[in-house]
């Protein structure tokens, strides 16, 4: 199994709402990343974790949280979030080799496209 | 951080001719990606070249790295109208924190 998956695929919410978007791989890779990607803008980091542990927040809003459960999943969970924060949300996993070398070719999911209202 | 700077932003050609997109960076690298993406889909690796290295080739694609002038380029020979895409570079400094560049828009006319 050689690819990412990311569900849902769609997703509207109000800004009320608490929703959550789940990432998952089965390739055994340690590290795994959130990214937010706006319209004609490239991919902005904002969340890895490696072997499970939050290992980089990119001064992230709390209004999403993220979690790792186990070396498989990621999820992100959202709440109380803006209009501004409609995006392509998209979570990669990378081999990392811990301490040894730099984490090199990410695996990219489909991305779940969220629309706040 | 490190951010790679693309050239051109848009690009436009007919099948048949050949792309080339360019990227320069600031600091020191380990290595360089390459990336691609689809309109509103995922990210695709396409190449990962090394700070060790000045040329590196995969199928129709051939990449270069020159960190005398902190700079890469991205050629794709014999485009296709299913290279349409956003090409992005990834230079990395090393640990986790990739910066993905701005991303040149290739389209390939049929």
């Amino acid at each position: 199994d050689t690819e990412v998956t990311q569900t849902p695929k769609h997703l509207v919410m109000g800004m009320t709402n608490k929703k959550s978007l789940k990432c998952e791989q089965h390739m055994g890779h340690r590290a795994m990343y959130w990214y937010k990607q706006k319209a004609k803008k490239p991919p902005e980091l904002m969340f890895v974790y490696s072997y499970e542990k939050l290992s980089i927040n990119e001064s992230v809003p709390s209004r999403f949280s993220p979690e790792c459960p186990n070396s498989s999943l990621l999820n992100l969970h959202l709440h109380a979030l803006q209009p501004e924060d409609s995006a392509l949300y998209l979570c990669a996993s990378s081999p990392e080799r811990e301490g040894l070398f730099p984490p090199e070719t990410q695996y990219f999911g489909p991305g779940t496209r969220l629309l706040v209202l | 951080s490190q951010q790679g700077e693309e050239d051109p932003q848009a690009l436009s050609i007919q099948e048949g001719e050949n792309a080339t997109m360019n990227c320069s960076y600031k600091t020191s690298i380990n290595n360089l990606q390459w990336y691609r993406q689809n309109s509103g889909r995922g990210l695709v690796h396409l190449i990962l070249i090394r700070s060790n290295e000045r040329e590196k080739h995969s199928g129709r694609l051939r990449v270069t790295l020159d960190t005398s002038k902190k700079s890469s380029s991205l050629l794709i020979t014999a485009s296709r109208a299913a290279d349409t895409a956003s090409y992005f570079c990834a230079p990395n400094t090393g640990g986790f924190k990739t910066i993905f560049g701005a991303g040149t828009r290739l389209f390939v006319k049929a």
